[in-house]
């Protein structure tokens, strides 16, 4: 099992390009989530989806589309970056709730906008 | 939603049990609290989850109060590789599904 992975590991954008982050999931969650990560703000929560061919926003979402076609991958795209989204990404995903809801969580991915 | 609210860094002699508390005071009946952490640049890793009775798991303890305003992670043997961020969640649910909000945390060094 490789668990969740997220690709690319690095990116350095210049501002308005566009790009597109990768999560697959192997473990048939039902469940995914795209976090970003900023020095001392913790996790904030983007975008999620609760199955295949859903998605919700998250307290962040502008700026951000993501797309969910198939179960085992959440996309998360940029369409034109700006440097606020200079950020450390974590994709990460769970079950569906029932008694307890954790989430497994990628290795992250750092991108940087100039 | 009920927010949580954790001191932002402690520190533990390694050895030592590493006692990270966590204040709640507004959880609702059904929300469970969580415990994640964050080593250095990885992504967040759960420990252990409860409602409302202590739990106990082959990572860490989790110890909380009677009216559930307030919980205790217990880490009883902490060593170097515990030097993390521990984040404290209390589970929210809206329009049918679940997410975890994550605050600041609390950042924990053990020292030798």
């Amino acid at each position: 099992n490789a668990g969740v992975t997220q690709t690319p590991k690095f990116r350095v954008l210049k501002t308005g390009q566009s790009m597109t982050l990768l999560c697959a999931q192997d473990m048939n969650h039902e469940y995914m989530y795209w976090y970003r990560q900023d020095p001392g703000m913790g996790l904030r929560l983007i975008h999620y989806s609760v199955g295949e061919g859903t998605t919700a926003k998250g307290e962040v979402p502008d700026g951000y589309n993501v797309s969910r076609l198939k179960k085992q991958n959440f996309l998360l795209g940029l369409e034109s970056a700006a440097p606020s989204q200079t950020s450390v990404y974590f994709c990460a995903s769970s079950y569906p709730p029932g008694t307890g809801l954790w989430q497994y969580f990628g290795p992250g991915t750092r991108l940087t906008v100039t | 939603d009920a927010k949580t609210t954790q001191p932002p860094s402690m520190d533990c002699a390694e050895g030592r049990a590493a006692n990270l508390p966590c204040n709640h005071s507004t959880i609702s009946g059904n929300e469970y609290v969580y415990w994640y952490r964050q080593i250095h640049s990885q992504g967040p890793q759960y420990i252990i989850h409860g409602l409302k009775n202590n739990e106990t798991n082959e990572m860490a303890s989790l110890i909380i109060t009677e009216d559930r305003k307030s919980s205790t992670l217990i880490l009883p043997h902490a060593t170097l590789r515990d030097t993390a961020v521990y984040y404290c969640i209390v589970r929210v649910a809206q329009g049918g599904s679940e997410k975890l909000v994550f605050g600041k945390g609390t950042k924990l060094t053990v020292n030798p």
